[in-house]
């Protein structure tokens, strides 16, 4: 989607290792979330920003941080990661509570 | 906790029919309810926003309502077209407290036959 990017948009890795991925949006928005989309379970919310190094946990943090030292950027690290966090991973980002929201395009993890 | 419904999980119908695909959230406190389509390996593209004090909205072949009292929203779909294929999903937007975010519902696959 137009002003929101996310990088890689694949990735392979191996058990244990520590994996960031980024989220970059152009549109000054306030918030930003992280959510991750599995068969069976739908989307479901990691972590979520309301302001530069303003973070806060969703529904399935275990195992994931966050960080945003810039409006801009919005990055989730998976600080050893597991087989069972192999999953499609998306961006978002809204102007604040009360308006929609916008997604980026996905990054797909495979943990092996 | 909210929990969001959409029924059917798939659908199949002919070409130039029109549908209904059905969301229910648990919940009424919300601030909007979010209608989005996702094709495969793509990421999610918005269709509609209700906010909680609308009662539909309309774009183009697409209509969504929204009763909050009783949880529901429905989407309607007039003339369907084969490129109207996709897996479609239905959010809300909590605003009674706790974490902030939208919450999903697992989608109705819709698949229009030429």
């Amino acid at each position: 989607d137009a002003g929101i990017t996310q990088s890689p948009r694949h990735k392979v890795t191996e058990t244990g290792t520590p994996v960031t991925l980024r989220c970059h949006q152009t549109e000054n928005h306030r918030y930003m979330y992280w959510y991750r989309q599995d068969p069976g379970h739908g989307l479901r919310l990691i972590h979520y920003s309301y302001g530069v190094k303003d973070t806060d946990k969703g529904e399935v943090s275990d195992g994931y941080s966050v960080s945003r030292s810039k409006t801009e950027d919005f990055l989730l690290t998976l600080e050893s990661a597991t087989s069972s966090q192999t999953s499609v991973y998306f961006c978002a980002i809204s102007p604040g509570q009360g308006y929609g929201y916008t997604f980026g395009s996905g990054t797909r993890l495979t943990v092996v | 906790k909210q929990e969001v419904t959409q029924i059917p999980a798939a659908l199949s119908v002919p070409e130039g029919e029109n549908l209904v695909l059905n969301c229910s959230f648990t919940d009424s406190a919300i601030y909007n309810l979010q209608w989005f389509r996702q094709d495969p390996g793509k990421g999610l593209t918005s269709l509609l926003l209700i906010q909680s004090s609308q009662r539909e909205q309309t774009s183009g072949r697409l209509n969504a309502s929204l009763d909050k009292s009783s949880g529901r929203s429905t989407l309607y779909i007039a003339a369907s077209q084969p490129g109207d294929s996709a897996t479609y999903l239905c959010a809300v937007s909590h605003s009674g407290g706790g974490a902030d975010g939208l919450t999903f519902g697992k989608g109705t696959h819709l698949i229009i036959q030429p």
